[in-house]
């Protein structure tokens, strides 16, 4: 079953307005997550990391003012699109790392956000 | 983050044949993941390498980590319909957990 959701899975809104989403781990404590973006059939481009109890770190070309992140608890961050353009219209995405026995780590992903900015 | 060579970009292919696909990278991963992506949905977990030289298998699809571990291929045997998608390799990063993603491969089952 899913172990990463997602909320809303999908949104409308007006130029303009801010758009919030949520990314929670559900069978596990998360104190790193990521969000990515993703284009038509592209490949995920990442965004940002988000760090439980500190600030989020960027990758080169995201604005941080336009896309806040805030990790609120160990199983809980949201990225919020601020004064949304129809230019970030996109697939976002969320992933967590989840660690395992013997350091077997994986990532599992949430279903997705589908913004339209209209 | 880094992009891994992933070939081949896409996939025409009869029900019921085999679908190999790899990747490769000019980096040492620690550990490989090979995920399938659906229309408007999110990446899905299919396989976990972590050992170089590593033969794994998940029902119909097996995967293996290079000895290198710069590298790791994917089979599929005996495709079905529902296979259709994206497949995506990704190499994970212990320091920091970030993935670097192969471009995927695109497969499309004919019945």
């Amino acid at each position: 079953g899913a172990v990463v959701s997602q909320h809303p899975s999908w949104v409308i809104c007006k130029s303009g307005t801010s758009v919030k989403i949520e990314c929670r781990s559900l069978d596990f404590q998360a104190t790193t997550m990521f969000w990515y973006r993703q284009f038509p059939k592209k490949s995920l481009m990442l965004m940002a990391t988000s760090n439980e109890g500190s600030k989020a770190t960027y990758e080169q070309g995201v604005e941080k003012d336009k896309f806040l992140i805030n990790h609120a608890s160990l199983t809980l961050s949201t990225l919020t699109v601020t004064s949304a353009h129809p230019e970030d219209s996109s697939f976002y995405i969320c992933s967590a790392p989840k660690g395992g026995l013997a350091s077997k780590e994986t990532q599992y992903f949430g279903p997705g956000t589908r913004l339209l900015v209209l | 983050g880094q992009q891994l060579n992933q070939s081949p970009q896409s996939m025409f292919i009869q029900e019921g044949e085999d679908v190999s696909m790899n990747c490769t990278s000019s980096s040492i991963f620690n550990t490989w993941l090979w995920y399938k992506q659906e229309p408007g949905e999110g990446p899905v977990l299919l396989i976990a390498l972590y050992k170089a030289g590593e033969l794994t298998s998940n029902g119909r699809l097996t995967a293996q980590f290079g000895i290198t571990r710069k590298d790791s291929f994917l089979n599929i045997s005996a495709s079905i319909p529902s296979d259709v998608g994206i497949y995506f390799c990704a190499g994970l990063r212990s320091n920091d957990y970030k993935l670097s993603f192969g471009a995927g491969t695109t497969v499309t089952v004919r019945a």
